[in-house]
């Protein structure tokens, strides 16, 4: 079992829809929690963390962490064509090896 | 800031030759990620560095790859020999020293084909 599982889709969506993208992970001891957005060709770049339990919004994303069922979400309002790309989940215990999930791509179509 | 910046952005050769993956990391960021990425495995580490110095080369798959660091400033992965199965994207990473939930800075990867 990986540390960090995620859904590979592909997902696609029409433009103004909420996207909802999840992981789920294993390791009790993780306490740090990220969202990575990775284009086509591009590497991966941090869009959200969190911290333990909680929601962290930034604009139209909102990321949720839920340790006592250790699932993660990643929502987007009003989604946009330009939001189009792989989200990668990842988590870590504070130290700095962070385990990535397979990533899910993302289509929002206009 | 010119970011991560990796060379070669591909890379096609053929199974047996080496090949050397480059990386020149944000100035001043202490640590230093090199990651593998393929459809079956997701993103892996393969080994990180702090400092020039290596801390946890486990996911390193075989003794065919190597890692080095010389400078705060650059850094190589080696295969010797490449096989088919080691074709991938291949990243490097760079991360500033204050704590271990700071943020990946990722370059745009060396697409490694191997015949």
């Amino acid at each position: 079992q990986k540390e960090v599982e995620q859904d590979p889709g592909p997902l696609s969506v029409p433009e103004g829809a909420i996207v909802s993208l999840n992981c789920t992970y294993s390791n009790s001891a993780f306490q740090y929690f990220m969202w990575y957005r990775q284009y086509s060709r591009k590497g991966p770049e941090l869009l959200m963390y969190t911290y333990s339990s909680g929601n962290k919004e930034d604009g139209r994303f909102t990321a949720q962490v839920d340790k006592s069922s250790k699932y993660i979400s990643l929502f987007i309002r009003d989604s946009q064509p330009s939001d189009s790309a792989t989200y990668l989940c990842a988590s870590s215990t504070g130290g700095f090896k962070t385990i990535f999930g397979a990533g899910t791509r993302l289509f929002v179509k206009a | 800031d010119a970011g991560v910046i990796q060379s070669p952005r591909h890379e096609v050769t053929e199974m047996g030759q080496e090949v050397t993956l480059r990386c020149k990391p944000i100035s001043g960021h202490d640590y230093l990620f090199w990651y593998r990425q393929t459809m079956m495995r997701g993103l892996e580490l393969l080994i990180y560095f702090n400092n020039n110095v290596p801390i946890d080369d486990s996911g390193m798959p075989e003794d065919r790859f190597s890692a080095k660091m010389p400078n705060a400033s650059f850094s190589t992965l080696k295969i010797q020999p490449s096989e088919p199965r080691d074709s991938a994207v291949y990243f490097c990473a760079s991360s500033p020293r204050d704590r271990g939930n700071s943020p990946l800075h990722f370059g745009n990867g060396t697409r490694l084909t191997v015949t």
